[in-house]
């Protein structure tokens, strides 16, 4: 069964950096695309962006400029860092698997079918 | 501002049929698959439906998705009690080069 687990600081103060680790358990960390999501209390799901098992990375244009996305294969872990954050990144922070369900297809065609059940990180001094 | 459209909130009685509806563009919903999730405050989201009508195993077939164009819709029917949960679409943009998600759905079952 797979599954993932969101870990890092609760609270983070303006302008620092937000760190954040996801744990995998239960599948391989190849051929598969891995994502990190947010949601901001009564907003919608916001997608942060993505690392593919060869290193492979994209970002969300909004948040391209603070984010970076790394991994950490032999320990079945990725990681976000969101730079200079402010009040509007307080949210509930997600992990998620991108899987392809044929096997074959386009990077824009890996789905999130399995996440974390979240962290929260509120930004305040 | 969510780039896909859904309604706030819907509501039916047990044993009714609902649909949540989401509405996009052309660079997103009318050019690639949808996908829907259910969350449960303090779960982990689930996959409800994906490539716009299919579902994972696991999921029951009171659980339905179609797309038309620009919009999808997620059809529940047999409502139940434990249906009441936030519904969400998603789709990949191509403009963005990236995933967009509606603003939720929070279904209350009477």
């Amino acid at each position: 069964q797979v599954q993932l687990q969101e870990s890092g600081p609760g609270l983070v103060k303006p302008s620092e950096t937000l760190s954040l680790t996801c744990t995998v358990s239960g599948a391989s960390f190849s051929s598969h695309y891995w994502s990190w999501i947010r949601q901001a209390p009564g907003r919608g799901l916001e997608w942060i962006g993505y690392i593919y098992y060869s290193g492979t990375t994209k970002y969300n244009p909004t948040l391209r400029s603070r984010v970076t996305i790394s991994q950490d294969t032999s320990k079945n872990q990725f990681s976000l860092k969101l730079r200079s954050v402010t009040a509007a990144d307080t949210a509930l922070y997600y992990c998620a698997r991108g899987y392809c369900s044929d096997g074959r297809c386009p990077y824009y065609e890996y789905y999130m079918d399995v996440w974390g059940r979240g962290t929260t990180v509120t930004v305040s001094s | 501002q969510s780039v896909l459209t859904q309604p706030p909130s819907v509501s039916g009685t047990p044993g009714q049929r609902v649909t949540i509806s989401c509405f996009g563009g052309g660079s997103d919903i009318a050019s690639n698959y949808v996908y829907w999730y259910q969350q449960f405050p303090g779960a982990a989201p689930k996959l409800l439906i994906y490539k716009n009508n299919q579902r994972p195993s696991g999921v029951p077939d009171r659980f339905s998705g179609s797309k038309s164009g620009t919009s999808a819709s997620l059809a529940i029917s047999g409502l139940r009690s434990e249906d009441a949960a936030d519904y969400s679409c998603a789709t990949w943009d191509d403009d963005m080069s990236g995933w967009v998600f509606g603003g939720g759905t929070r279904l209350t079952v009477l």
